[in-house]
């Protein structure tokens, strides 16, 4: 069965500090891969895609890949309150489906 | 990316009624996902929907519970049968764009006493 494993948090940070969100994959078959953020009681919204190994940057936020180790990660630099919110890692099933984790929930304080 | 509307956004129906979701996109897309969201929980794709085509069904989800409709390339509809408390739950329909993105409606959440 592919699954995608996230720790559910709650990972608290202060404000201007660095979250950093963890996500683990168990199908090799898997290339794209993606981070959303979902509010609560809102639908979840993309923020980050990446398909090849190594880092990707877009502003505050940087998905890391490492498809040896099945690993992907998603930094968020000077954390804002505002990022507060569950945070969904997805990989592709190589059959034009996504499998999504549970979610990190991240709260970000003043 | 495309705008996707949902319908209703929120409803509370009694058991055993069944309720039809409408999904509108402002673009034509090949594929529609409906994908579901219990309390507390991930996502959960219920069945993929093609124009033209019955919808292909994720294992646990059947056609006599979840039918689909897709008349055109812009617009779907997802009914939930005979409901019960356990299908309480956040639908949402999606799309995907060519680099396998996907997208989300705002999503009808559905609670059934």
């Amino acid at each position: 069965q592919k699954e995608v494993e996230q720790n559910s948090g709650p990972l608290s940070v202060p404000e201007g500090a660095i979250a950093s969100l963890n996500c683990t994959y168990s199908d090799r078959v898997s290339q794209s891969f993606f981070w959303y953020r979902q509010y609560s009681g809102k639908s979840p919204e993309l923020i980050m895609s990446i398909y090849s190994n190594g880092d990707k940057e877009d502003g505050r936020f940087t998905a890391q890949l490492n498809k040896a180790s099945q690993y992907v990660s998603l930094l968020i630099r000077d954390s804002q309150p505002s990022d507060s919110a569950t945070y969904l890692c997805a990989a592709d099933t190589g059959f034009q489906k996504l499998v999504f984790g549970t979610g990190t929930r991240l709260l970000v304080s003043p | 990316s495309a705008v996707i509307s949902q319908k209703p956004s929120r409803d509370i129906c009694q058991r055993g009624t069944s309720l039809t979701i409408q999904c509108q996109v402002d673009s034509q897309v090949t594929m529609m996902f409906w994908y579901r969201q219990q309390p507390g929980q991930s996502l959960t794709l219920i069945a993929t929907a093609n124009q033209g085509s019955e919808a292909t069904y994720e294992s646990g989800f059947v056609i006599d519970k979840f039918p689909i409709s897709r008349p055109n390339l812009t617009f779907s509809t997802l009914t939930v049968s005979n409901m019960s408390p356990e299908d309480s739950s956040i639908y949402l329909c999606s799309v995907e764009n060519p680099t396998g993105e996907l997208f989300f409606g705002e999503g009808s959440r559905l609670t059934v006493l």
